[in-house]
């Protein structure tokens, strides 16, 4: 069965500063991985989406790395601003035919001004 | 275009009541799922849908149905409720059912079951 897990839990990191949110899966046999940030009390937006042939995927000051052989992805954040503070979430989608995805506990990630 | 949209927002119920709740999407979206999100469970599959016309059950179906009224359309129901059931519900959608399935979700439901 498909575990993901990411670590920290919680992060804290003044404003202006680059950052690094790790998550790891079991099982290498996957399709693809997307990042999520939610918002306290609201649903769930998709950030980056990477294809299991990828490499990586960018957009804007987010950068988010698949490394599938070794079961992990990160997500990079350039200058990091109080408004990025929220939960991220990664979650890959596995299984042969069930096409589901798994998703880790998240990140909670404030940035202090 | 308004994406995913959930009803109600907030519920609450006592033991053994029935409640709908309801999803639309306005994305012309062939797949929809219903997750439950539980504090340090993170967000578990309870059904799918990946076609209009099909539904399946995911990782915790038990206590709830389901019904794809339309392409647009897909409710979960709960019969009779338990407070283990007490949860923030969200519903999402995807193009297609497959390997590039990039899901977009809904606000959610914050349902309480006393």
């Amino acid at each position: 069965k498909q575990e993901v897990t990411q670590i920290p839990a919680a992060l804290s990191v003044p404003e202006g500063e680059n950052l690094v949110l790790n998550c790891s899966f079991t099982d290498s046999a996957i399709y693809n991985l997307q990042w999520f940030r939610q918002d306290p009390g609201k649903g769930l937006t998709s950030l980056l989406l990477i294809q299991s042939s990828q490499r990586e995927q960018t957009s804007g000051r987010l950068n988010a790395s698949l490394d599938k052989s070794s079961g992990r992805s990160t997500l990079y954040i350039a200058a990091s601003q109080p408004g990025d503070s929220a939960t991220y979430l990664c979650a890959v989608t596995s299984g042969a035919g069930s096409y589901q995805l798994t998703f880790g506990k998240g990140t909670k990630l404030s940035v202090i001004p | 275009n308004a994406g995913v949209t959930q009803t109600p927002k907030f519920q609450v119920l006592k033991t053994g009541q029935s409640m709908t709740l309801q999803c639309a999407q306005d994305m012309n979206h062939n797949s929809m799922y219903w997750y439950r999100q539980d504090p340090g469970m993170g967000l578990r599959l309870i059904y799918y849908s990946a076609s209009e016309g099909t539904t399946d059950k995911g990782e915790v179906p038990n206590g709830y149905n389901v019904s794809r009224l339309n392409k647009r359309e897909f409710s979960l129901r709960l019969e009779s409720a338990a407070p283990s059931q007490t949860s923030v519900y969200f519903c999402a959608s995807s193009a297609d059912w497959g390997y590039y399935n990039e899901q977009f979700f809904g606000p959610g439901t914050r349902l309480t079951v006393l």
